[in-house]
């Protein structure tokens, strides 16, 4: 099985400051239709999964523009340029390439 | 806007069956794949499997013994079971749409397996 790992745990940020978080998978992402099946999801407590990005780089609507996805083969990046206090909560990367598709661990993101 | 609702037992007792109902609306269950998906402290977010109306299932390797999902189109649900239910199956479950890049899911609905 696909295995993501994603770094840091935990992710203390002053509001208006940048946030990156890290996701490497133990395999290749390239799925044999061309795509990369790479997303990534907000989950605020109490709520589901929300997707932000999908297929590394692809921000899903209604997703603010402060929220961008890059990477490739087994490096991956999401990175909120200006964190909001509405951006706290559990980050998790998922791969939809390797059956039995995989999330990362979770990033916690939370204000300083 | 397409919505999602996971319906059933919250307490099941140990070694019974789990059974699970997603029932969507907002849109058509034909035009596309289904996923079941469960979140637990000890194991994170787990993909249990997916379904097609035309009979595309597939199922994850580490609960394939133990699962089967179906499909009533004219219900506009599909349906996750999971058998002989232990404590590490105690987890908030989620039904989504798609598979490989899940866009919308359900509010999760938690089963806690106990006597």
């Amino acid at each position: 099985d696909v295995v993501m790992t994603q770094s840091p745990l935990s992710l203390p940020v002053t509001l208006g400051q940048p946030a990156s978080i890290s996701c490497r998978s133990s395999q290749g992402l390239i799925y044999s239709d061309g795509n990369t099946y790479l997303n990534w999801f907000q989950q605020r407590p109490g709520q589901s999964p929300r997707r932000l990005i999908h297929k590394v780089f692809n921000r899903d609507s209604g997703v603010p523009d402060r929220f961008s996805g890059s990477g490739s083969g087994t490096d991956f990046t999401l990175i909120i340029s200006r964190v909001e206090a509405e951006d706290v909560g559990v980050y998790y990367c998922m791969q939809g390439t390797h059956w039995p598709f995989s999330f990362g661990g979770g990033t916690k993101v939370e204000i300083k | 806007q397409v919505q999602l609702q996971e319906s059933g037992p919250g307490l099941v007792k140990p070694s019974e069956t789990l059974s699970l109902t997603c029932t969507v609306s907002g849109g058509s269950i034909t035009d596309y794949y289904w996923s079941w998906m469960r979140q637990s402290p000890g194991k994170g977010l787990e993909c249990i499997g997916y379904i097609y109306h035309s009979g595309d299932i597939a199922y994850n390797p580490s609960l394939k013994s133990r699962v089967t999902m179906s499909m009533d189109t004219s219900k506009s649900q599909f349906s996750l079971k999971l058998t002989s239910v232990t404590s590490a199956d105690t987890a908030v479950y989620y039904c989504a749409r798609t598979t490989r890049q899940p866009e919308f899911w359900g509010p999760g609905i938690l089963v806690t397996v106990s006597s």
